[in-house]
């Protein structure tokens, strides 16, 4: 079983729509929950990060996090061309290391 | 700007052929990492420093060795290259080791095998 599991996609909304991408987590004892997003041929870079179960907003982005279900989502409200990207769903437990999801690929028609 | 800086942007290397791709950090961060990223998949930790404390993944090949002289600069060498090397690498910094720490990349250098 992967540790983190993220549906590849291309996940295809029009623009203007919600997207919701999912993210699924195996360590129980996972503490902080974190949502890259990847151009293609670029590397990472932070939108969100979720510490405790609920919701965090930042701008058009949500973090929802389900610690019982081990599940972490981002919605992105009123999506952008430029919002085409793959987002990568990243988890860290005690120590140092950030265990990644493959990403889910994000198309945004214009 | 305060970042995280990876030379080269690419690099090509030959079968076999000793190579060394650096990073370097003005964000004064204790903790470096180097990871590999092939197409469609997840990054995978290589490797990381806490400060001159080095920690290698159980499952990083031995081919894959790392270097920090100082607190700016760390670097990844790839003794004898083969074609599954091929990948981004990309470095990146933490502030330091508490769990909400969140990491910084730099730019990656996408390495290509021949």
């Amino acid at each position: 079983q992967k540790e983190v599991e993220q549906n590849s996609g291309p996940l295809s909304v029009p623009e203007g729509a919600i997207a919701s991408l999912n993210c699924t987590y195996s360590d129980r004892g996972s503490q902080s929950f974190f949502w890259y997003r990847q151009y293609s041929g670029k590397s990472p870079e932070l939108i969100m990060s979720i510490y405790s179960n609920g919701d965090k907003e930042d701008g058009r982005f949500t973090a929802q996090l389900n610690k019982a279900s081990q599940y972490v989502s981002l919605l992105i409200r009123d999506s952008q061309p430029s919002d085409s990207a793959t987002y990568l769903c990243a988890v860290k437990g005690g120590g140092f290391k950030t265990i990644f999801g493959a990403g889910t690929r994000l198309f945004v028609k214009a | 700007d305060a970042m995280v800086i990876q030379n080269p942007r690419y690099q090509v290397t030959q079968f076999g052929k000793p190579v060394t791709l650096s990073c370097s950090q003005t964000l004064n961060h204790n903790v470096m990492y180097w990871y590999q990223q092939k197409s469609s998949q997840a990054p995978k930790l290589l490797f990381h420093y806490y400060d001159k404390d080095f920690n290698n993944e159980a499952d990083t090949p031995d081919n894959f060795q790392s270097r920090r002289p100082n607190t700016s600069f760390c670097f990844l060498d790839i003794r004898s290259p083969g074609l599954g090397d091929a990948a981004m690498y990309l470095c990146a910094t933490s502030r330091d080791a508490g769990v909400n720490e969140k990491l910084f990349f730099g730019s990656g250098t996408q390495l290509s095998v021949l």
